[in-house]
């Protein structure tokens, strides 16, 4: 099946820093990812929408200028978090689609854990 | 209100056992139905898809009641294995919408 990658997997910063996440699709193109954030025993939050070459569309109650998203190929999204504070910690997980492939066929990546001291 | 709600549980049950998750949702003109198994600090793997008519994969029993806006998993003979958090997924206005999950312990 599809794999999608995320890069780190888990990482530790100071309050004030930025960190930067990637997703890569490993052997299709995706034209579409989808990043999301989960808190301790909550549901994944989708944050938002990045389709190659475009900018993102962001859910909601996510502070675009806060978490830049980077789309520039068909198989690597880019989540930086800037100015990271510890209520930012969270687990963070990108999904991608198929070129063509339908919404519910979206390809998990292992996530990102991340926490701010 | 949640647009996917799901006791969070924990079930705690004995190997063998027959157990049954149920969700509910909001927007009645969602489409699309699933559920999801997510592993401790792991990503959701999708377990299997939702039709009205029920479908059935080995142990695992999926009901869609879309009058009700209720779904449902039945997992029967339960395995060591099992014990995870099951998420509700739901496609609504063109996105996954997940639920909090609820958590399955199986015992020896």
């Amino acid at each position: 099946g599809a794999v999608v990658s995320q890069h780190p997997s888990w990482v530790i910063c100071k309050s004030g820093t930025s960190v930067k996440i990637e997703c890569r699709s490993l052997d299709f193109q995706a034209t579409t990812m989808f990043w999301y954030r989960q808190f301790p025993k909550q549901s994944l939050m989708l944050m938002a929408t990045s389709n190659e070459g475009s900018k993102a569309t962001y859910e909601q109650g996510v502070e675009k200028d806060k978490f830049l998203i980077n789309h520039a190929s068909l198989t690597l999204s880019t989540l930086t978090v800037t100015s990271a504070h510890p209520e930012d910690s969270s687990f963070y997980i990108c999904s991608a689609n198929q070129a063509g492939g339908p919404l519910a066929e979206q390809f998990f990546g292992p996530g990102t854990r991340l926490t701010v001291l | 209100r949640k647009e996917v709600e799901q006791d969070p549980g924990p079930f705690n049950v004995p190997e063998g056992a027959t157990v049954a998750f149920n969700c509910t949702y909001s927007n009645s003109a969602s489409q699309s139905f699933f559920w999801y198994r997510q592993d401790c600090r792991k990503e959701p793997k999708l377990l299997m898809s939702v039709y009205s008519s029920g479908n059935e994969d080995g142990r695992f029993t999926a009901q869609l009641n879309r009058a009700s806006q209720y779904i449902s998993l039945l997992i029967r003979d339960s395995k060591l294995s099992d014990s995870a958090t099951y998420l509700c997924v739901v496609i609504s206005f063109q996105k996954l919408v997940f639920g909090t999950g609820t958590r399955l312990l199986v015992s020896p």
